[in-house]
């Protein structure tokens, strides 16, 4: 049974250009959470979602970002317009139910604004 | 809001040696309580839960205990190995949330030498 997938591992991105960070959950869970870890700090939730709705995105910035869970396909958390404060990991954890679940995370992306 | 904090690191110790991380937190309600490691390069596993007061978790040797007279979840092992050399989060999922949106503590570098 795969894991949380996600792609790419690392990103480079000039400043202004688009980063799109994809998130494939493990198989039956249809919660996402993804979640911005900065440099020397602790992650930070950024929105929760499931199919094709979003839930919670209290903790995503509010220009610039973006998430969708489309009911085919993966997870994606686009950030247009990128700037040196984005560089930082991105994971995104999934569950099979709500509350309290154990969730199981990716890999993470790490993105490198240049 | 809720918080969580966790004792300064980096902690580096030799193997067999006795391991303590503090970690504290600030919620109301009652949270469901977490410690996650991360090794290099990866994403973050889940180490061990408790979901209510004086509840115990563990797994692979270490072990927490849920205080909520102290509001505290501190994680111990009695001997560590060289392969536990990782960084540990503790986090909570606010009680009465219908999802489990985790906050994190900042994180806790521990290093094990042979």
């Amino acid at each position: 049974n795969a894991g949380v997938m996600q792609n790419p591992r690392h990103l480079v991105r000039r400043r202004g250009q688009e980063a799109r960070l994809r998130c494939s959950p493990m198989k039956g869970h249809s919660h996402v959470y993804w979640y911005r870890q900065l440099p020397e700090e602790g992650l930070k939730f950024m929105v929760y979602l499931q199919k094709e709705n979003i839930i919670d995105e209290s903790g995503m910035p509010k220009e610039r970002f973006s998430a969708e869970f489309p009911k085919e396909g993966p997870s994606i958390l686009r950030i247009q317009q990128v700037v040196r404060g984005d560089s930082a990991a991105y994971f995104c954890a999934s569950s099979s139910m709500t509350g309290a679940e154990t969730q199981y995370f990716g890999p993470g992306t790490r993105l490198l604004v240049l | 809001g809720d918080s969580v904090t966790q004792m300064e690191g980096p902690v580096t110790l030799s193997e067999e040696a006795f391991l303590t991380i503090n970690c504290t937190y600030t919620a109301t309600g009652y949270p469901s309580l977490f410690w996650y490691v991360q090794y290099p390069g990866e994403g973050l596993q889940l180490l061990l839960k408790a979901t209510k007061a004086d509840d115990k978790g563990s797994n692979k040797g270490f072990e927490a205990t849920y205080r909520k007279e102290t509001t505290s979840f501190h994680l111990e092992k009695g001997s560590v190995q060289v392969s536990d050399s990782a960084v540990y989060f503790c986090a909570l999922v606010a009680g009465g949330t219908s999802y489990g949106k985790l906050t994190f503590g900042q994180g806790t570098i521990l290093t094990v030498h042979p």
